[in-house]
């Protein structure tokens, strides 16, 4: 069974500060790997994947995460941090589905609710 | 194109009772995934549909069921109703070798 784990229910930093989210996930075999956004009420937005390929990994808002397989991790930053980055992040890993169509369940970490100070 | 969307936006039942949301997916998607996140949590896959069939099933009880209908929308009932349903439930659409996109969601109050 595939898990994941987040370190850090919550994270802050001051604007313009290096943001680093950890996740680290168990899996029997090579998953996907997501990692999605979450303002208050409101439903996720996704802000970067892996599947295949480059391990380095650049999403939208200048965000980026680097799988890496040795240490089953996949953390998630931004150089510099700005208020409108404050939200929750959810960490994400999905089964290659045998089927062959989408990808199969997404299963997620707790989440990490991210604060911005001025 | 208007995404996933989701209803109602907000519900409130009373225990006992039962409930219907509906999705209908982004355009071209033919594949939905409903979720349950409770506050503070990270959101539970409950069932995945494609081509009108249940394809994939997570850890929830019979009381949840689902429907897929010809143009790929979808609906979730769960029944009987516990005051612990009081969740955000989330739908996802997808197509081949695209990630999930979510609707903003339905939050169930169960009182």
């Amino acid at each position: 069974a595939q898990s994941v784990t987040q370190l850090g229910s919550h994270v802050s930093v001051s604007e313009g500060a290096l943001v680093l989210l950890r996740c680290n996930y168990s899996s029997s075999v090579p998953p996907y790997l997501f990692w999605y956004v979450q303002y208050p009420n409101q439903g996720l937005q996704l802000l970067l994947k892996y599947t295949t390929g480059a391990t380095l990994v650049k999403g939208i808002n200048g965000f980026e995460a680097e799988f890496k397989k040795s240490e089953t991790s996949f953390h998630l930053t931004k150089p510099s941090a700005h208020m409108s980055d404050a939200a929750e992040y959810f960490c994400a890993v999905s089964d290659r589905h045998a089927g062959g169509t989408s990808y199969g369940k997404l299963t997620f970490g707790q989440g990490t609710i991210l604060t911005v100070h001025p | 194109d208007a995404g996933v969307t989701q209803s109602p936006t907000h519900l409130i039942k009373t225990r006992g009772q039962q409930v219907t949301l509906r999705c209908s997916p982004k355009s071209g998607h033919d594949t939905v995934s409903w979720y349950q996140q409770a506050l503070g949590q990270g959101p539970q896959f409950i069932f995945q549909y494609y081509e009108e069939e249940e394809r994939q099933r997570g850890n929830f009880p019979d009381r949840f069921s689902g429907h897929q209908f010809p143009n790929y929308s979808s609906e979730l009932n769960v029944n009987a109703l516990l005051l612990g349903d009081s969740a955000l439930y989330l739908c996802a659409s997808s197509w081949i070798n695209t990630e999930a996109f979510f609707g903003q969601g339905t939050r169930l109050t169960v009182v």
